[in-house]
């Protein structure tokens, strides 16, 4: 079972607030990556890295922020929230040349 | 041209049938291929790798054909709990390590 962890689980907020969507491993993997899923849809690649200090946006252009001070902490922000913004957020992590290995998610509401 | 293609379906089946999907992928170069399952509102988990020789796990077998520049996931024996989106997942071979997800299969399996 992989360890990667994603927090919240849910949340809802207001539209204007700045939001930090957290995520961690512990496997030592020096890759890791943010996505974006809408229900029933495919996922989408905000963000990745490949290890620290390094930091890349993906293929779907993204609002948000992402720093890699740590090997195992990846986070994401959204300085100032919108309705728009209301998705899924998955981080996933990976080594070498393996496959990735998923959080839970975040499901954000923006109202 | 997306550069991986799947059927979306979906696939209805009744236990015990035999199904399979295949994904097509563009880029010849491609090296790291992978199958995904992701059930309803949850993370895609690593079903598994697929390998230039074919690889079986259980009633699961993965093929690769590069000639043809497809892969593909056979499923025998169908259980209840099969039905998910099944994700094919390449890799990119530009100077980045990313890899790509198809917009997945959907599988019902019925009683």
């Amino acid at each position: 079972e992989a360890d990667i962890y994603q927090t919240p689980r849910y949340l809802v907020i207001g539209t204007g607030k700045k939001i930090t969507l957290e995520c961690s491993q512990t496997m030592g993997h020096d890759k890791m990556y943010w996505y974006q899923q809408d229900p029933g849809m495919e996922l989408h690649l905000i963000h990745y890295s490949y290890g620290v200090n390094s930091t890349e946006k993906g293929d779907l252009s993204s609002e948000s922020t992402v720093s890699r001070i740590r090997t195992e902490h990846f986070p994401l922000t959204l300085e100032s929230a919108r309705p728009s913004h209301t998705s899924q957020y998955l981080c996933a992590s990976s080594g070498g040349q393996g496959g990735l290995f998923f959080g839970s998610g975040t499901q954000l509401s923006v109202l | 041209r997306k550069e991986v293609e799947q059927d979306p379906g979906p696939f209805n089946v009744p236990e015990g049938a035999t199904v399979a999907f295949n994904c097509t992928y563009s880029n010849s170069a491609s090296q790291s291929f992978f199958w995904y399952r992701q059930d309803c509102r949850k993370e895609p988990k690593l079903l598994m790798s697929v390998y230039s020789s074919g690889n079986e796990d259980g009633r699961f077998t993965a093929q690769l054909n590069r000639a043809s520049q497809y892969i593909s996931l056979l499923i025998r024996d169908s259980k209840l709990s099969d039905s998910a989106t099944y994700l094919c997942v390449v890799n990119t071979v530009d100077s980045s390590y990313k890899l790509i997800f198809g917009s997945g299969t959907r599988l019902l399996v019925r009683p």
